[in-house]
């Protein structure tokens, strides 16, 4: 079936503007996780969605960072007012609700600001 | 100190060679451990789990020292293919469930 997909692929853009970075989970998957990941770095949890409970955040940078999901359908990552800093690629994972330790990942949004 | 620190590496070595990789965690409480590969430019995909008893699969053996918070994986007769980088996951568990921590990786080349 199908995996986890990540639009854009990659995504240019200036510092002080907005970026929205999507995610389509694996039909099915309830749990949805975002995690940064700069040169060179591990992964960096982000934020964790889980059903209808309220999402983690605790791994959120700064109040710049938000994110959405829809159901248990998309999700969204919106960046504020991007720093230089903020480059990096930024991956999606989905994984069963009572498997959320395997996660599947998708092929990410590589995220540079000029 | 880091959550999840990995030997710095890189490590190169010829085919058939057999390498192994350390990892330490800090959270005593953590419940969960993996070893995930990541190809250059690609996601990280789950390698496999780690188990206190130890575990193989095929190439690949992972072993866990909860007393030491110590985690390891051995390859074995490497191949090209397993040139990558190996990242070390911790899970805590409980509110935590879900949430990983990624070690940096350990990058290996397989040379011919």
């Amino acid at each position: 079936g199908a995996g986890v997909s990540q639009s854009p692929s990659n995504k240019v853009t200036e510092k002080g503007k907005d970026v929205e970075l999507r995610c389509d989970p694996i039909s099915g998957h309830t749990a949805l996780y975002w995690y940064r990941q700069r040169l060179g770095q591990g992964l960096e949890f982000l934020i964790y969605f889980q059903g209808n409970s309220a999402p983690d955040k605790s791994g959120l940078p700064s109040d710049r960072f938000s994110a959405e999901r829809t159901g248990e359908s998309v999700s969204t990552l919106t960046i504020q007012r991007t720093q230089q800093e903020d480059s990096a690629v930024y991956l999606c994972a989905s994984s069963l609700e009572y498997s959320a330790d395997t996660q599947y990942f998708g092929p990410g949004t590589r995220l540079t600001v000029l | 100190r880091k959550e999840v620190e990995q030997d710095p590496g890189p490590f190169n070595v010829p085919e058939g060679a057999t390498v192994a990789f350390n990892c330490t965690y800090s959270n005593s409480a953590s419940q969960s451990f993996f070893w995930y590969r990541q190809d250059c430019r690609k996601e990280p995909k789950l390698l496999m789990s780690v188990y206190s008893s130890g575990n193989e699969d095929g190439r690949f053996t992972a072993q866990l020292n909860r007393a030491s918070q110590y985690i390891s994986l051995l390859i074995r007769d490497s191949k090209l293919s397993d040139s990558a980088t190996y990242l070390c996951v911790v899970s805590a568990g409980g509110t935590s469930y879900g949430k990983l921590t990624f070690g940096q990786g350990t990058i290996l080349t397989v040379h011919p």
